[in-house]
């Protein structure tokens, strides 16, 4: 069955502490692992698509990496504005269907 | 550029009402899809469109109907509202990769 769990439910990191959230899943046929950002009462907001085990992608004080059977959103020297709900999800291959984590809340306390 | 936009954005019915949610985008997407949120479930799919004229099932797609008429606009249709589709509302484009979604409709069914 195809699945995506992020761990931590919840994060709270001082100004400046780094830290990473992870995304496992399994999912026949993987055709992308994509990172967004929610932000309360607004729609997710697209950051990072990787599509291979091995790829990084980098955007500010984000970087997302991929392996096998997981992702990581390294999240260095944050700042208060990073605070939100980072949601993973995965794109099956051969299909349209995208499936969802439930995603990590993340508070950055200045 | 106005991207994904929603309507409404807030809307109580009492069971058995009806409604349609409307999305539009001028992103010029081929694709469009309709999720829900609830808190703990992460993003469910409950319709999917690969282009106009055309439309199909997602993981949740009971109690819901949808149309493209067009290609910018994809309207979910509640044709008899229930407490269990109390939920916020997400509209998305995208072109089979990433996904950008609208800032959602907040619906409560009494």
């Amino acid at each position: 069955e195809d699945q995506v769990t992020q761990s931590p439910e919840a994060l709270r990191l001082q100004e400046g502490e780094s830290s990473s959230l992870n995304c496992s899943y399994t999912v026949s046929g993987l055709r992308g692992l994509f990172w967004y950002r929610q932000d309360p009462g607004k729609g997710p907001e697209f950051l990072f698509t990787l599509y291979s085990a091995g790829e990084e992608k980098e955007k500010e004080r984000l970087k997302a990496t991929l392996t096998k059977k997981e992702s990581f959103l390294h999240i260095t020297a944050p700042k208060p504005e990073d605070s939100a709900t980072y949601l993973c999800a995965v794109h099956r291959g051969g299909t349209y269907k995208y499936i969802f984590g439930t995603g990590t809340r993340l508070k950055v306390l200045a | 550029n106005a991207g994904v936009t929603q309507t409404p954005k807030f809307r109580v019915l009492k069971t058995g009402q009806s409604m349609t949610l409307l999305c539009a985008q001028d992103m010029n997407h081929e694709y469009m899809y309709w999720y829900r949120q609830d808190p703990g479930m992460g993003l469910r799919l409950i319709h999917y469109s690969v282009g106009e004229g055309t439309t199909a099932k997602g993981e949740v797609p009971d109690g819901y109907n949808v149309s493209r008429l067009k290609k910018q606009n994809f309207l979910l249709g509640l044709e008899s509202a229930a407490p269990s589709q109390t939920s916020v509302y997400f509209c998305a484009g995208g072109q089979g990769g990433e996904q950008f979604f609208g800032p959602g409709t907040r619906l409560t069914v009494l």
